[in-house]
């Protein structure tokens, strides 16, 4: 069976500090790759997505994620947190063969202003 | 446009009783999906309809269950609940006939169970 694995399950920083979530999953076959998060009292919401062509993709607020389809990851990243990055962070994949889509575990980050 | 609603927001039920939750996807989105989330589990999917047809289901028993209208609205259903029931009902929808992943979510109806 298909599954997503995300290496942090919380995450300290402090404002400034470099951000990298890492995200694997187990599937051979066509993947579209997501980044999803959830703000304090929000919604789930797109952070950024992979679905073909350039593996560097860059999403809302700063962020970016690498797709390395050698090692079946794709993993977070961010300069330059902010407090306001303060959230739970998903990293999803979707079969396409299937369409079904697949969550992590999920990653707490707390950034410290 | 409104975004995915999701009815009621908070409820409260005992073991045995049964649950019917409401979503309200995104006008013009025909696919919606379901997910439960918890703190132990994370998000875990429930199943997709498109076209008031189930097209993909997760590794839930049979207590869940649900049905799409021909509006494109969902409801979810719960029968016999137990305590580790208890969770954050997630709605999602998607524009598309092909399901690529990218969602739309609600806000979630979170269910206790006592």
């Amino acid at each position: 069976a298909q599954s997503v694995s995300q290496h942090n399950h919380h995450v300290i920083l402090s404002e400034a500090a470099s951000l990298e979530l890492g995200c694997n999953y187990s599937y051979g076959g066509t993947v579209n790759l997501f980044w999803y998060v959830q703000y304090p009292g929000q919604h789930l919401q797109l952070l950024l997505k992979y679905f073909s062509g350039d593996p560097l993709v860059k999403g809302i607020k700063g962020f970016e994620a690498e797709f390395i389809k050698s090692k079946f990851s794709f993993n977070l990243r961010k300069p330059s947190v902010q407090w306001s990055d303060t959230a739970e962070y998903f990293c999803a994949v979707n079969q396409r063969a299937t369409g079904k889509l697949i969550f992590g575990q999920g990653t707490t980050l707390q950034v410290k202003p | 446009k409104a975004g995915v609603t999701q009815t009621p927001r908070y409820l409260i039920k005992t073991r045995g009783q049964q649950v019917t939750l409401s979503c309200s996807p995104i006008s013009g989105h025909r696919s919606v999906s379901w997910y439960q989330q918890t703190p132990g589990q994370g998000l875990q999917f429930l199943f997709e309809y498109f076209s008031e047809t189930q097209r993909n289901k997760g590794n839930f028993p049979g207590r869940f269950s649900g049905r799409q209208f021909s509006n494109s609205r969902s409801e979810m259903n719960v029968s016999t609940l137990e305590l580790g029931d208890s969770a954050l009902y997630l709605c999602a929808s998607s524009p598309g006939q092909e399901n690529t992943g990218e969602l739309f979510f609600g806000e979630g109806s979170r269910l206790t169970v006592l």
